[in-house]
């Protein structure tokens, strides 16, 4: 079993749809809930940083964890062709004694929003 | 400011080959992770340096290795390339490498092992 599983889609949806990307993780010691983005042929782009259950907002876009179910999820309002990209879910554990920021990502969701 | 830079951006080998593929990080980050990106597969950890000292290595063979240096650029090694090493090598660098910090990625190098 992956310690991250991502839904793999791919999503098409119109413009102005709403988008909800998940991913679970299996491991407790991931502290740190990340979402990439990564247009083709790109490094992934950070989108959305968050350490605590519950929702984080930064305009269109709602990060949300859930640590006692471990779930994250990414909502995308108001959705655009430029949306169009991989997304990818990533999480580190916690800081200190031989830990290290080592990211462990999802499979990546391909989402195309079309005009 | 300058992103992170990786070079060459792509790069097309034959089985057996080695290649070295370089990283610069942002401007005051001390750390560089090295992270394996296969088509249609989130990227795996390869290596994490800080400080010019290996701090992590992940579940890859000992034909791959790595260096940073005094600059706290970094260079990843690949000796005797396999058909399965054809992938996208992303570079990230962050601060000091700890796991509640942002990691920046480049834009990679693509390798393609005929």
């Amino acid at each position: 079993q992956k310690e991250v599983e991502q839904d793999p889609g791919p999503l098409s949806v119109p413009e102005g749809a709403i988008v909800s990307l998940n991913c679970t993780y299996s491991n407790s010691a991931f502290q740190y809930f990340m979402w990439y983005r990564q247009y083709s042929r790109k490094g992934p782009e950070l989108l959305m940083y968050t350490y605590s259950s519950g929702n984080k907002e930064d305009g269109r876009f709602t990060a949300q964890v859930d640590k006692s179910s471990k779930y994250i999820s990414l909502f995308i309002r108001d959705s655009q062709p430029s949306d169009s990209a991989t997304y990818l879910c990533a999480m580190s554990a916690n800081a200190g004694g031989t830990s290290y920021g080592k990211l462990t990502f999802g499979q990546g969701t391909i989402l195309t929003v079309h005009p | 400011d300058a992103g992170v830079t990786q070079s060459p951006t792509h790069l097309i080998k034959t089985r057996g080959q080695h290649v070295t593929l370089r990283c610069s990080p942002i401007s005051g980050h001390k750390s560089v992770s090295w992270y394996q990106q296969v088509l249609g597969q989130g990227p795996q950890f390869i290596f994490q340096y800080y400080e010019k000292e290996e701090r992590g290595r992940g579940n890859f063979p000992d034909r791959f290795s790595a260096r940073q240096f005094p600059n706290y650029s970094s260079e990843l090694n690949v000796n005797a390339l396999l058909l399965g090493d054809s992938a996208l090598y992303l570079c990230a660098s962050s601060t000091r490498g700890q796991g509640q910090e942002t990691q920046y990625f480049g834009p990679g190098t693509r390798l393609l092992v005929l």
